[in-house]
Formats: structure tokens, C-alpha cells, sequence
């Protein structure tokens, strides 16, 4: 059973263009969440996904930001616009359920880099 | 909001030693915590959580946290390191309130180097 995928895993924009990370969860799995790693910082989370639908996007930038889960295909991340600040590694999770037993399975991450 | 303080950004053990890796966490209910691990260029892999019920959890690969209320602590234990432990290990926590229990808050993260 493969687990979630990402991709690219390494991705090198320059500012004011577009970046568009890609992730594929495990399957059998509805529920994708994206969260970012900024240097020296923990995981934060950005957004909850399910088919077709945003359930949460709480953590996202209001501006340059969006995401999708269509009905077929991976979930996409876009970044407009990128600026330097933007680099990060950004990493999609997915799960079975939402309950406190349904464990969040990570992929390998997007690395990011804005020159 | 609850969050996540991991005490040390970088640990150093020999192998064979005690690895104890400290976690801190703040939350105003009751806290589901987790551990994760990620080796380098993989994406992170869960140790072991913490929901409801015996307070000593134990995971994968010979891990185990003790869930402190009183100290408001989960620290990641293993008595004897390997070689193999040498990565990065993550402190979660996230809360069963308004919903959203998916909502992992991080902390920064432990790098744990095993010498020979």
C-alpha cells in the first residue's frame, strides 16, 4: 500500500511566479491536510481538505494561497506570486477519519525555494 | 490554543544509552498527544500517541511517552539507542474540542544524533 505522495519534492521558483505542489494521499484515505515547515520552526497547519470540499483553511495566507482536492486527481497547493518568504517545505497528510484514532500518515514534503 | 515547547533542538546520545527526548505542552481540555519521527528525506512517521486510558504509551522501534497531566509533559523515552534512531523526532499535541481534533500543533523538533 503506497503511502501519501508529493510532488515535485524539490521545486525552485523565482519571485512572482507560480508554484504548484502536488499530493496524492494514501488510499482508501478522503481527508488531506496541508501544513508548513518554516526553517527553525515546527509544522504549521494551513488547511483541511476533503473531496471536492475546503473544510478548514484557518492557518492559510489569506493572499496567494489556495488549494484543491478534486473529484479526481491529487490535492493541489498553489502559491501565486511567490516571494522569498515563502520558502518553506510544505507537507500533505491524509487519514481515514477525523476521530482522535485516525492516525495522519505524512508524505516526504515539497522543498520549496524562492530566489 | 494549545502548543508545544520540545526542550533541546539537538540531542546527542552514544549508542546503548538512555534517549530521552523532552515535550512540554499547554492546552486549556484535556490533550491527545502524539510523537512523531522523520528520517531524512521521508516524511514523518508516527511513534506513538496518547488519546484516553493508561497513561504510559508504547510505540514503534522500542519507544515510549508517559502522559503527565501534573507536569504537563510527554516525554519520549527508549532505553537503549541504535544507530537507526539517529533523526528527527516531532512533539504533537491536538484537542477533541469544537470539531477540530485534526489540527496538529507542532513543536520545532528534536534532531537526535547517535554517536558509535
Amino acid at each position: 500500500n503506497a503511502g501519501v505522495m508529493q510532488n515535485p519534492r524539490h521545486l525552485v521558483r523565482r519571485r512572482g511566479q507560480e508554484a504548484r505542489l502536488r499530493c496524492s494521499p494514501m488510499k482508501g484515505h478522503s481527508h488531506v491536510y496541508w501544513y508548513r515547515q518554516l526553517p527553525e520552526e515546527g509544522l504549521k497547519f494551513m488547511v483541511y481538505l476533503q473531496k471536492e470540499n475546503i473544510i478548514d483553511e484557518s492557518g492559510m495566507p489569506k493572499e496567494r494561497f489556495s488549494a484543491e482536492f478534486p473529484k479526481e486527481g491529487p490535492s493541489i497547493l498553489r502559491i501565486q506570486q511567490v516571494v522569498r518568504g515563502d520558502s518553506a517545505a510544505y507537507f500533505c497528510a491524509s487519514s481515514q477519519g477525523i476521530q482522535s484514532t485516525d492516525t495522519q500518515y505524512f508524505g516526504p514534503g515539497t522543498r520549496l525555494t524562492v530566489l | 490554543a494549545q502548543s508545544v515547547t520540545q526542550l533541546g533542538s539537538h540531542v546527542s546520545v552514544s549508542e546503548g544509552a538512555l534517549v530521552l527526548l523532552r515535550c512540554n505542552y499547554s492546552s486549556s481540555v484535556p490533550p491527545y498527544l502524539f510523537w512523531y519521527v522523520q528520517y531524512p528525506n521521508q516524511g514523518l512517521q508516527l511513534l506513538l500517541k496518547y488519546t484516553t486510558g493508561a497513561t504510559l504509551v508504547k510505540g514503534i522501534n522500542g519507544f515510549e511517552a508517559e502522559f503527565k497531566k501534573s507536569e504537563t509533559s510527554f516525554h519520549l523515552t527508549k532505553p537503549s539507542a541504535h544507530m537507526s534512531d539517529a533523526a528527527e523526532y516531532f512533539c504533537a499535541v491536538t484537542v477533541n474540542s469544537g470539531g477540530s481534533n485534526y489540527k496538529l500543533t507542532f513543536g520545532k523538533g528534536t534532531l537526535l544524533t547517535v554517536n558509535p
